[in-house]
């Protein structure tokens, strides 16, 4: 299975700021990415797709790029209601998701 | 809008089978397939395979592959997971997720979950 390794594991930052979560696949995925927020009791939800595609209605602060195999996901001027954990799941082959990466305020 | 609702939580002894329930609504049906996603407590989501809403066509996670069925009923639009064997590690809340895209594609819409436990 391809291994997604996402760093930090979790964060805290300030309204305003900016928060930068990084995700490292084992091998060439392609832009085969998405990005997902969770909320306590809720199921994921789809932000991200194909590596830095913005799923409709989704804010644009939150963007998503790739350098080769390293995946980053950025959230540019961080809200209240981000606070969440964050994954990164690739489907280039059967689907793995990230360790997560909660984020506070 | 897009919906989907499924089954309630359940609790079943080691050796014993589940049934969980996602029925969709407010798109064509055949026209996304449906994937099943679990997470176990304070884990990361688990990809456990879909179902075509097309043609009923199904693909596994290995990991789960005599255990789990997947299965569509399309006169009510209703797709239905089924684990057999279960043991304490299949603990889990169960999701039921709209899969778009081709490949093993994008979750975009997901249902609220069925937490299934496993106790004896």
């Amino acid at each position: 299975d391809i291994q997604m390794t996402q760093s930090p594991s979790s964060l805290s930052a300030f309204v305003g700021d900016r928060v930068t979560i990084t995700c490292q696949a084992s091998q060439d995925i392609g832009n085969f990415l998405n990005w997902f927020q969770q909320t306590p009791g809720k199921a994921p939800k789809l932000l991200i797709y194909d590596a830095s595609n913005l799923e409709t209605g989704v804010p644009s602060r939150f963007s998503g790029r790739r350098s080769g195999t390293t995946f980053t996901f950025t959230i540019s001027n961080l809200q209240p209601e981000d606070v969440a954990t964050y994954y990164c799941q690739q489907y280039d082959r059967l689907p793995t998701f990230g360790g997560g990466t909660k984020v506070d305020i | 809008q897009v919906h989907l609702v499924q089954s309630g939580g359940d609790v079943k002894k080691p050796g014993a089978s589940v049934k969980v329930s996602c029925k969709a609504s407010g798109y064509t049906f055949d026209s996304y397939g449906i994937a099943w996603v679990r997470q176990a407590p304070g884990q990361r989501p688990e990809w456990m395979g879909w179902i075509s809403g097309y043609n009923g066509n199904t693909d596994y996670a290995q990991k789960f592959k005599g255990r789990v069925t997947m299965t569509t009923d399309t006169s009510t639009t209703t797709v239905y997971l089924d684990l057999r064997s279960l043991r304490p590690d299949d603990t889990a809340v169960y999701y039921c997720a709209r899969k778009r895209g081709y490949s093993y594609g994008h979750l975009d819409y997901w249902g609220q979950g069925t937490l299934v436990t496993v106790s004896s």
